[in-house]
């Protein structure tokens, strides 16, 4: 079956600028989650969805921001970019969260701020 | 507060060297203990969960087994495609959510 499927793969934007990756889970799954990627940081949680409410959300300013449809494809966006949000941005999907679930990534998109 | 802690950050190995990957962890409740494999540029592929102490999985040459305090993964006769970053992660103690919370991975590298 088809796997997480993130757009756009790679993209630049420039400080300021604002910024919107999408991801669609993996068919049936209601559970997607965001998190940003960096050398310093590792992999931080950004926000959960789940049935188009988000459950969770980890401390990130509020520039960043997500939604899902009811297809349970999700958004996130990031306004005001700062040359600091240069990351690989990660979409996961589950059935239901962590809860006996396994959790799948999909390749990410690159965000470049310049 | 939840953490994981994975050792070595590096790991260089001469192919056929066996060895062993830490992840230590603090966490109210396990509700389990996620492995990862990272290739460069790519999002992290799932490679097991463990959810009780004494539980080991198996897959080709990696074998991941879990105590109270943290998880092992080792690595039998690795060959050069096993070089990658390995990650491991537990679910957020306080909320039943689909939030992880990772180590910052330890960097495998296999030399022929």
């Amino acid at each position: 079956k088809a796997g997480v499927t993130q757009t756009p793969r790679y993209l630049i934007k420039t400080r300021g600028q604002q910024v919107t990756l999408s991801c669609s889970p993996i068919s049936g799954h209601r559970s997607v989650s965001w998190y940003q990627q960096t050398p310093g940081q590792g992999l931080q949680f950004l926000f959960e969805y789940f049935s188009e409410t988000q459950r969770n959300k980890g401390n990130f300013p509020g520039r960043f921001s997500g939604r899902q449809f009811s297809n349970s494809r999700s958004e996130m966006n990031v306004s005001t970019l700062e040359l600091g949000d240069s990351a690989l941005y990660l979409c996961a999907s589950s059935l239901e969260g962590t809860s006996g679930n396994t959790i799948y990534f999909g390749e990410g998109s690159w965000l470049t701020v310049v | 507060e939840d953490q994981v802690t994975q050792s070595p950050e590096a790991l260089r190995l001469q192919e056929g060297e066996s060895s062993s990957l830490n992840c230590s962890y603090t966490v109210s409740g396990l509700r389990g203990l996620f492995w990862y494999r990272q290739d460069p540029g790519k999002g992290p592929e799932f490679l097991f969960t463990l959810y009780s102490a004494g539980e080991e999985k198996e897959k080709e040459r990696l074998k991941a087994t879990l105590t109270k305090k943290e998880s092992f993964l080792h690595i039998t006769a690795p060959k050069p495609e096993d070089s990658a970053t390995y990650l491991c992660a537990v679910p957020d103690g306080s909320s039943n959510t689909g939030k992880l919370i990772f180590g910052q991975g330890t960097t495998l590298q296999v030399k022929p």
